[in-house]
């Protein structure tokens, strides 16, 4: 069964903690991205990545940084956490030739206080 | 940029009812249509998708329809199971591009 999966399905932090996420695919995908969900606001594309260390801005970068050091390895980074982005942290992969075909793991959701 | 529009609130309906959620879009140029679903405590999965003007994506039931002259892409199910309740999601690539532009979602619930 082919899956993403991603470190915690829940994590609080402290204000000005700096926090990682991890995301791992075993699909050999090329294509991974890093959403946030708030209610309301539906899913917005923070990074995405169209290859090993190749990496662009999606469109809410500010606050987050990204690394994708291996293939399969997605990581997002919030060099220091504030309560904005208490959230819910979505990561996908999808074939290099067929970007809209995207296979989600099932969220971290990050609490900031 | 392009960007998808759903209707707004939940929608509550009773087992075997017929569900309709509206999607409608605006793009420059010739997207690719899709539907997700996110079913409680899971990550968003492909429910179906349409890549021209008239193809009519369907899947598990559900079906939608590519209209270029109403610019939408309206889902459709002829009878809910409470097994459907999820979050939907209309989406859709821009013509050339690689990434999705997600709607906000619709909640739904199914009662039995």
């Amino acid at each position: 069964d082919v899956k993403v999966t991603q470190s915690s399905r829940y994590l609080v932090k402290r204000t000005g903690e700096k926090v990682f996420l991890e995301c791992v695919q075993d699909m050999d995908h090329e294509n991974m991205f890093w959403y946030r969900q708030d209610p309301g606001l539906g899913l917005r594309l923070i990074y995405f990545s169209y290859d090993v260390k190749m990496k662009e801005k999606g469109d809410i970068p500010e606050g987050y940084s990204v690394s994708r050091e291996k293939k399969e390895r997605f990581s997002l980074i919030l060099e220091s956490a504030s309560t904005n982005q208490t959230s819910m942290y979505l990561c996908a992969s999808s074939p290099r030739d067929r970007a809209y075909e995207q296979y989600f793991g099932p969220g971290t959701r990050l609490t900031v206080t | 940029g392009d960007s998808v529009t759903q209707m707004e609130g939940p929608v509550t309906l009773s087992e075997e009812a017929f569900l309709t959620i509206n999607c409608t879009y605006t793009a420059t140029g010739y997207p690719s249509l899709f539907w997700y679903v996110q079913y409680p405590g899971e990550g968003l999965q492909l429910l179906l998708k349409a890549t021209k003007a008239d193809d009519k994506g369907s899947n598990k039931g559900f079906e939608a329809t590519y209209r270029k002259e109403t610019t939408s892409f309206h889902l459709e199910k002829g009878s809910v199971q409470v097994s459907d309740s999820a979050v939907y999601f209309c989406a859709l690539t821009p013509y050339g591009n690689n990434r999705l532009a997600f709607g906000k979602g619709n909640q739904v619930v199914v009662i039995p």
